[in-house]
């Protein structure tokens, strides 16, 4: 159990709908990471914050958007999602916002399957 | 652009020595991490480089050569349970820092 938590942990849903993607980062980390895995592909990042602010940007749809809240906590919206969105989505978070050790630490995931 | 590439697949037998390779072409190079990650599960950390050379830890040994954009990752004494996908993952510095991964190297260890 890395103490990183992530709900829900399956999502279906239709095309053209909207979801919200829930994460608790480890107690103390500041920054917290969103990765998409398809199905055979690798993680793609798709954003980070620390300490509520926005940080730094991978390959994330405008339909897409984050935001970390006072309590740390994080939400991943997904909207207008389309057949290719189905993926696994994980939530990881560190202490630092970047440099030396600063290994992330990965919730368990939320699969998504839009349908 | 960032590019990272490690092999599909490889299989060994339990335990024999494993070494994983893993090439980039990156800018804004700021440390290179390995992952293993189980079949539907989160990846775990297993090793971070930053610096030329080789760093081992229990059964684990990383190496990274900067100037040549080459990693390996040495897995010894195979066990069943190291049957699972190895993430290479190398962190840049380019408009903030971002960790790109490689598509990762499924290992099957047989008996």
């Amino acid at each position: 159990d890395s103490g990183v938590t992530q709900t829900p942990k399956h999502l279906i849903t239709a095309t053209g709908q909207r979801v919200t993607l829930r994460c608790s980062p480890r107690s103390g980390d500041l920054s917290v990471y969103w990765y998409q895995q398809s199905l055979d592909q690798g993680l793609q990042f798709l954003i980070q914050y620390y300490n509520g602010e926005e940080r730094a940007k991978g390959n994330i749809l405008e339909r897409f958007s984050a935001q970390q809240f006072p309590d740390l906590h994080s939400e991943l919206n997904l909207s207008s999602l389309e057949l290719g969105d189905s993926a696994l989505y994980f939530c990881a978070s560190s202490q630092l916002l970047a440099g030396g050790y600063n290994e992330q630490f990965f919730g368990p995931g939320t699969r998504l399957t839009v349908l | 652009g960032q590019n990272i590439d490690q092999p599909t697949e490889m299989t060994a037998t339990e335990g024999a020595i494993v070494q994983i390779n893993c090439t980039y072409q990156t800018s804004g190079f700021n440390g290179l991490f390995w992952y293993q990650q189980h079949a539907g599960e989160a990846p775990t950390f297993l090793s971070y480089n930053v610096l030329d050379g080789l760093e081992e830890k229990g059964r684990f040994s990383s190496f990274l050569s900067r100037s040549k954009g080459y990693s390996y990752l040495l897995l010894k004494e195979l066990q069943m349970k190291d049957s699972a996908s190895y993430l290479c993952a190398v962190r840049v510095h380019t408009g903030g820092f971002k960790t790109i991964f490689g598509a990762g190297t499924r290992l099957f260890v047989k008996a």
